[in-house]
């Protein structure tokens, strides 16, 4: 049962252009959302976050939008440039635990083509 | 050290074979998770240290799976008698402590590749 769900195993875009990478999740105890970014032979590193208090984090080029309702998320990217390309990861955790038990997606690998 | 480092990189084992990971953490990070990754998944959790102590092992398979980080600093995923469904990619990572949502970070390794024909 998966809990934190990326239905686009892959998305290509042009540079220039918006990538939006989307996620939904099951758990409504989650409250605080993580997307992670992922080069090959490379650990995750983490990318921006989202408390479930908001509805928008933005930060240079990636904005997080939250729709608690719809218990959906997207990351924006823009302008998408090809050193973005990569594997993203949407993670989820909840403040009942003291600790990041983030529970992650299957991810996303974004191309941007130059 | 400058990043968690994860020894060995890449691993073949036979079936029926014990095989020891290992994770030396970002210094003075009090926090370390093991978690697995299949090809094609998100890395799944496995275990959390909080220094020494091992607060949630709620993630590990089964029994044949064991964790240890004895002074609080290198911790060690054994697994005991390896079946080809332990193949995947087992991640350490560490981070000062405390809930994402109070800010905190959690940093991976590059993973270790275990393969179990």
């Amino acid at each position: 049962d998966q809990q934190v769900k990326q239905n686009s195993p892959s998305l290509s875009v042009q540079e220039g252009r918006i990538s939006i990478l989307n996620c939904d999740y099951t758990n409504s105890m989650f409250d605080y959302f993580l997307w992670y970014k992922k080069y090959p032979a490379e650990g995750p590193t983490f990318l921006i976050s989202i408390s479930s208090i908001k509805d928008k984090n933005e930060d240079g080029r990636f904005t997080v939008f939250l729709n608690k309702s719809a218990k959906h998320l997207s990351l924006h990217i823009v302008p998408s440039q090809p050193g973005d390309s990569a594997v993203y990861f949407c993670a989820a955790s909840t403040s009942e635990t003291s600790y990041d038990k983030v529970i992650f997606g299957p991810g996303t690998s974004l191309s941007v083509i130059p | 050290g400058a990043g968690v480092s994860q020894s060995p990189r890449y691993k073949v084992t036979k079936r029926g074979q014990d095989v020891a990971l290992r994770c030396d953490p970002i210094s003075g990070h009090v926090s370390l998770y093991w978690y697995r990754q299949a090809l094609g998944q998100g890395p799944e959790f496995l275990t959390y240290f909080n220094y020494e102590a091992q607060q949630d092992k709620s993630g590990l398979p089964n029994d044949r799976f064991s964790a240890e980080r004895p002074e609080g600093s290198i911790s060690t995923l054994t697994i005991q008698r390896t079946e080809q469904r332990d193949s995947a990619m087992y991640r350490c990572a560490s981070s000062r402590g405390g809930a994402a949502s109070s800010g905190n970070t959690i940093y991976f390794g590059e993973g270790s590749w275990l393969t179990v024909v």
